[in-house]
């Protein structure tokens, strides 16, 4: 198993510009997840995915967009980039059972790392 | 207010000098604390996760124990390569939709 994959490992985009980062899994998870680094900061949930066709607002949604149209795939859409969103994004998976019982362990790709300028 | 909170912020050993981390955290109904490593240009690296206060585990060099109010990971005989920055995590209130609050970290340096 290859675990969670992003593409790209690096990225530079110009203010305005709009780049899709790309995630997928192959451990077949309900669960996916996005978030964002930056340095000296937690990690900030962007986004989160339940199953295939939901997803939901995490704590800094503003500026992105998700969809889910596999078990798979996640994909991270950035409309008109902004500084703000210079960023190191990492996006992970889990397999979480009925709601209630424990959340199960995440599994985090490599990252992508993201300068707007 | 979910909060995870991580001390020291960053933490200097010489190697076989033993040391421990602080995570404590304020989440209503917790269900599970999330201990993770991260090196450098990479994404975290699950460690252990603990359910319930008394709970412990262990991993080489690395042993994690938890409270109602705080976690530890008590790192034994340290070498060089357990140099990283450690962060634990929790389930935001009720944890079903598996969404995590992260703490800021601590970065390990371990000198030979």
């Amino acid at each position: 198993n290859a675990g969670v994959t992003q593409t790209p490992k690096f990225r530079i985009l110009k203010i305005g510009q709009s780049m899709t980062l790309q995630c997928t899994q192959d451990m077949n998870h309900n669960y996916m997840y996005w978030y964002r680094q930056d340095p000296g900061m937690g990690l900030k949930l962007i986004y989160y995915s339940v199953g295939a066709g939901i997803t939901d607002k995490g704590e800094v949604p503003n500026g992105y967009n998700v969809s889910r149209s596999t078990t798979e795939d996640f994909p991270l859409r950035l409309e008109l980039a902004a500084p703000s969103q210079t960023s190191v994004y990492f996006c992970a998976s889990s397999y979480s059972g009925l709601a209630g019982a424990p959340t199960d362990t995440q599994y985090f790709g490599p990252g992508t790392r993201l300068t707007v300028l | 207010e979910d909060q995870v909170t991580q001390s020291p912020e960053a933490l200097r050993l010489q190697e076989g000098e033993s040391s421990s981390l602080n995570c404590s955290y304020t989440v209503s109904g917790l269900r599970g604390l999330f201990w993770y490593r991260q090196d450098p240009g990479k994404g975290p690296e699950f460690l252990f996760t603990l359910y319930s206060a008394g709970e412990e585990k262990e991993k080489e060099r690395l042993k994690a124990t938890l409270t109602k109010k705080e976690s530890f990971l008590h790192i034994t005989a340290p070498k060089p390569e357990d140099s990283a920055t450690y962060l634990c995590a929790a389930p935001l209130g009720g944890g079903s939709q598996g969404n995590l609050i992260f703490g800021k970290g601590t970065k390990l340096s371990v000198k030979p």
